[in-house]
């Protein structure tokens, strides 16, 4: 079973429009730590949040949001007001003491923002 | 300040031809890490230096070597290149000794390698 999980593959808005990308993660560990990268057509991976499990309050930077259930087990990032600059693939990832904490990547969702 | 720098950006490869990828870092961080990038994939980890003078190897460490030259340098090399390690490769580091996934890794631009 994979340990992190973006099932959206590719999602495409309108600028201005929110969007909401998903990461649903598995661990048995209760110390485990959450990552969200973005990969813009460039190439890079840029680092955008680290949240550890004891922290569930929820996250803002600009129109950056992250969302972090840990009863859903979930840990979603919200973008407000796309634009056009958004357009990336964003990575989920998590680290825990099960997998000696390396970090786990999800497959990634390829946003797209239409101008 | 560079950040995580690595070379070559591009290289092509025929197959059984070896190369070493550099990559350095100048943010004093102790932890640095090798991935590669697959397409539709995220990235699995090669081999990983928890500190000067240590190296461990993470999920799909065949086929390749490393060396932690020093605190700033961490290079991996294929010795005898395959069309399946056609990838990109990137190197990060993290500021924590450990090699552990606890702390934000930084990362390098990336090289983008073809094995014919």
């Amino acid at each position: 079973a994979q340990k992190v999980t973006q099932a959206q593959t590719e999602i495409s808005v309108v600028e201005k429009e929110d969007v909401t990308l998903d990461c649903v993660y598995e661990t048995r560990d209760t110390t485990y730590y959450l990552f969200w990268y973005k990969q813009p057509p460039s190439g890079e991976l840029v680092f955008l949040i680290r949240r550890n499990s004891f922290d569930e309050q929820n996250e803002i930077s600009g129109r950056y949001s992250w969302n972090f259930q840990k009863s859903t087990s979930s840990f979603n990032f919200t973008i407000t007001a796309s634009q056009v600059v958004d357009s990336a693939v964003y990575f989920c990832a998590l680290s825990e003491a099960e997998s000696n904490y390396q970090l786990i990547w999800g497959a990634g969702t390829k946003l797209i923002i239409k101008p | 300040n560079a950040g995580v720098t690595q070379t070559p950006k591009f290289q092509v490869l025929k197959t059984g031809q070896s190369m070493t990828l550099q990559c350095a870092q100048d943010m004093n961080h102790n932890s640095m890490y090798w991935y590669r990038q697959d397409p539709g994939m995220g990235l699995r980890l090669i081999y990983y230096s928890a500190s000067e003078g240590t190296t461990d190897k993470g999920e799909v460490p065949n086929g390749y070597n490393v060396s932690r030259l020093n605190k700033r340098e961490f290079s991996l090399r294929l010795e005898s290149a395959a069309p399946s390690q056609t990838s990109v490769y990137f190197c990060a580091s993290s500021a924590v000794a450990g090699g552990r996934g606890t702390d934000t890794q930084y990362f390098g631009p990336g090289t983008r390698l073809t094995v014919l």
